[in-house]
């Protein structure tokens, strides 16, 4: 089984400030690992995710995160955030190249970017 | 437009009532999703399908039930032996069997009255 710890449930930062959200899982096979955002009253969308490859992926909206195997963390970052970008962020992994694959997500963060 | 519509966006339910919340998605995916969200416990999987006529129990099933007669509906009945109800409700859909990628609908909010 998998787990997600997402360490900090609030993150609060001023506009145009950089901002890191923390990821560690727990699995014993290697795992697919994702990013989502959510704002107020909608669905998840997809910011980025790793698959394979190159350990430092790019998403939309600036965003990037860098897969560590080694500390079991897929941290999140942007340099430089905007006013839109509060909202409630959500890592969550999926075991790899396994059928009928499930999502396990974090509690989530919420970031409150303040002007 | 592709994607997953869920309906309606807001319920109200009395106490002891079934109640169904609609899930369609227009991708043409096999797999599909159910997720419960409470405030600071992320999502919780209830149900999931990987293909019409077959679903399987999440981490949360008990109270809930199931249905996938088409592959582009998966609706979820909220039954009356779930014993806390007011949540919010996400219906998800892969692009394949793998899951490297999911989509959401924007999500039921369910009350209890």
């Amino acid at each position: 089984a998998q787990s997600v710890t997402q360490l900090d449930s609030q993150v609060p930062v001023f506009e145009e400030a950089p901002v890191e959200l923390r990821c560690n899982y727990s699995s014993s096979v290697s795992v697919y690992l994702f990013w989502y955002v959510q704002y107020p009253n909608q669905g998840l969308q997809l910011l980025l995710k790793y698959l394979s490859g190159s350990t430092l992926v790019k998403g939309i909206n600036g965003f990037e995160a860098e897969f560590n195997k080694s500390q079991t963390s897929f941290h999140l970052r942007k340099p430089s955030v905007h006013i839109s970008d509060t909202a409630e962020y959500f890592c969550a992994v999926a075991r790899f190249k396994a059928a009928g694959n499930k999502l396990t997500f974090g509690g989530g963060t919420r970031v409150l970017v303040k002007p | 437009d592709g994607g997953i519509t869920q309906s309606p966006k807001y319920l109200f339910r009395k106490e002891g009532q079934n109640v169904t919340l609609s899930c369609e998605q227009n991708l043409n995916h096999d797999a599909m999703y159910w997720y419960r969200q409470d405030p600071g416990q992320g999502l919780r999987l209830i149900y999931y399908s990987q293909i019409v006529n077959d679903f399987q129990k999440g981490d949360i099933a008990e109270g809930y039930s199931v249905s996938r007669e088409k592959k582009e509906s998966f609706p979820l009945t909220v039954t009356s032996a779930q014993k806390n109800p007011t949540a919010f409700y996400l219906c998800a859909s892969s692009i394949d069997r793998e899951n490297t990628e999911a989509f959401f609908g924007q999500g039921t909010r369910l009350t209890v009255v």
